[in-house]
């Protein structure tokens, strides 16, 4: 079945530092990808999609590429600040499924 | 204006209660999902509605009973409530999965 990988945290770093937080996927079709962050007490809030091959989602600086050769949708940030402090979840959609399928998050800490 | 609203945002309740978590949305959407989501911030599917009918349940308690009266509504009911229901039960819409889920902001359910 689909499934979604992504790198276990916590993940910590400085302020300004550049962030990667990587996600890889298995799926049998061609799935949406998603980024969704959730910020402490506070439900999902969808951060970028992508619906096809080497398309890029962007949104608050956080860019991320679909790419089919690897199976991958990794999120990068150039210069995280103390408020992308959060839990971050790689997840899929495939036309076949009838549900969004979740990593199981990543916690990032950005020390000042 | 919240587009997806749950109440209550805390719950602590005694075990053997019976509790219900309400939720709206006023989006739209033709459907709503329950999760469910551990301590380790793990996010797992419980039940989905499509305008009114039930097309996802998950291996869930039978104690467990979803209701949805109308498409802009889905309530969740819990039976003879267990410390192992202790977790934050998340509400979600959706008008495509390409699309993505709008979340609730989540209500904590703690048994004591």
């Amino acid at each position: 079945g689909n499934s979604v990988t992504q790198m276990e945290g916590p993940v910590t770093l400085s302020e300004e530092a550049f962030l990667t937080i990587n996600c890889t996927y298995t799926a049998t079709g061609y799935p949406s990808l998603f980024w969704y962050v959730q910020y402490p007490g506070e439900g999902l809030q969808l951060l970028l999609k992508a619906t096809k091959a080497d398309d890029k989602g962007s949104n608050k600086g956080f860019e991320a590429t679909y790419r089919k050769e690897t199976t991958s949708f990794h999120l990068e940030k150039g210069s995280v600040q103390v408020s992308d402090s959060a839990v971050y979840f790689c997840a899929l959609s495939d036309r076949r499924d009838d549900k969004i399928i979740f990593g199981k998050g990543t916690r990032l800490h950005i020390l000042p | 204006d919240t587009a997806v609203s749950q109440t209550p945002k805390y719950l602590v309740t005694q075990m053997g209660n019976d509790k219900s978590i309400k939720c709206e949305q006023n989006l739209g959407h033709d459907t709503m999902y329950w999760y469910k989501q551990d301590s380790k911030k793990f996010l797992k599917i419980m039940f989905s509605y499509n305008n009114k009918e039930l097309i996802i349940n998950e291996t869930v308690p039978n104690r467990f009973s979803p209701k949805s009266p109308d498409k802009a509504h889905l309530n969740l009911h819990i039976n003879s409530l267990e410390l192992g229901d202790s977790a934050v039960y998340f509400c979600a819409s959706s008008q495509g999965l390409i699309y993505g889920y709008t979340f609730g902001s989540g209500t904590r359910l703690t048994v004591v």
